[in-house]
């Protein structure tokens, strides 16, 4: 049984250039999540599918954010033109369509804008 | 406001004891879930343990055990027997229509 998986782990990227994060849900998992976690902070909901529709969005995700999961398997972050301030840890989750619909998340992708 | 607040930034415990872990939700939603979450040194978020507004007891996993008081709108998380490995950041969370909302953490180290 595969968790949920992220690539890359690491991106160094300088301002202004765009970014693209993808995340793998666990394979019969019909919801998925991005979120955004900085430094001594807890993780802050950026959006959700369940399959391929976009379900709900962050007032944080600016329009430099982009997210996409077009045939409701894996899914793609986008940034573009990156700030300093995006310098973050990126995290996807996923869940079953449940009551408790407890979320399990990847390992995240640690973004730092130069 | 908040809606999730952890009080605690960090915490010791002596390894073998047991350690308490608090926090405090706000919500008017009747119907609510809330999750701890454990964060290591490496940044992936584990799943521990889930309570639901409706269940009338307290959750336990193994080690892990819920002290869900929700007339204080409480949802304490109880360590037992702590071990080396144990040290980590740990999250508290409630789901709000899809998404979860997290406390600010607390780290806990435990001691030899």
């Amino acid at each position: 049984d595969t968790g949920v998986s992220q690539d890359p782990r690491h991106k160094i990227t300088k301002r202004g250039q765009n970014v693209t994060f993808r995340c793998d849900p666990i394979s019969e998992h019909n919801r998925l999540y991005w979120y955004r976690q900085t430094l001594g902070q807890g993780p802050e909901f950026l959006t959700y599918f369940q399959n391929e529709a976009q379900l709900e969005k962050s007032r944080l995700l600016s329009d430099r954010f982009s997210a996409e999961r077009p045939k409701g398997s894996f899914s793609t972050l986008e940034i573009q033109r990156t700030e300093q301030g995006d310098s973050a840890m990126y995290l996807c989750a996923s869940s079953f369509r449940t009551d408790r619909e407890t979320q399990y998340f990847g390992p995240g992708t640690r973004l730092l804008v130069l | 406001a908040q809606k999730i607040t952890q009080t605690q930034p960090g915490m010791f415990v002596q390894e073998k004891e047991a350690v308490t872990l608090d926090c405090t939700y706000d919500t008017s939603d009747p119907s609510y879930g809330l999750f701890w979450y454990k964060q290591p040194s490496s940044g992936e978020m584990i799943f521990l343990i889930y309570q639901g507004s409706y269940d009338q007891q307290n959750a336990t996993e193994g080690r892990y055990s819920l002290n869900f008081q929700k007339a204080r709108k409480s949802a304490n998380l109880v360590i037992s027997a702590s071990q080396l490995g144990d040290s980590a950041m740990y999250f508290c969370a409630m789901r709000e229509g899809g998404k979860l909302i997290f406390g600010q953490g607390t780290e806990l180290s435990v001691k030899p």
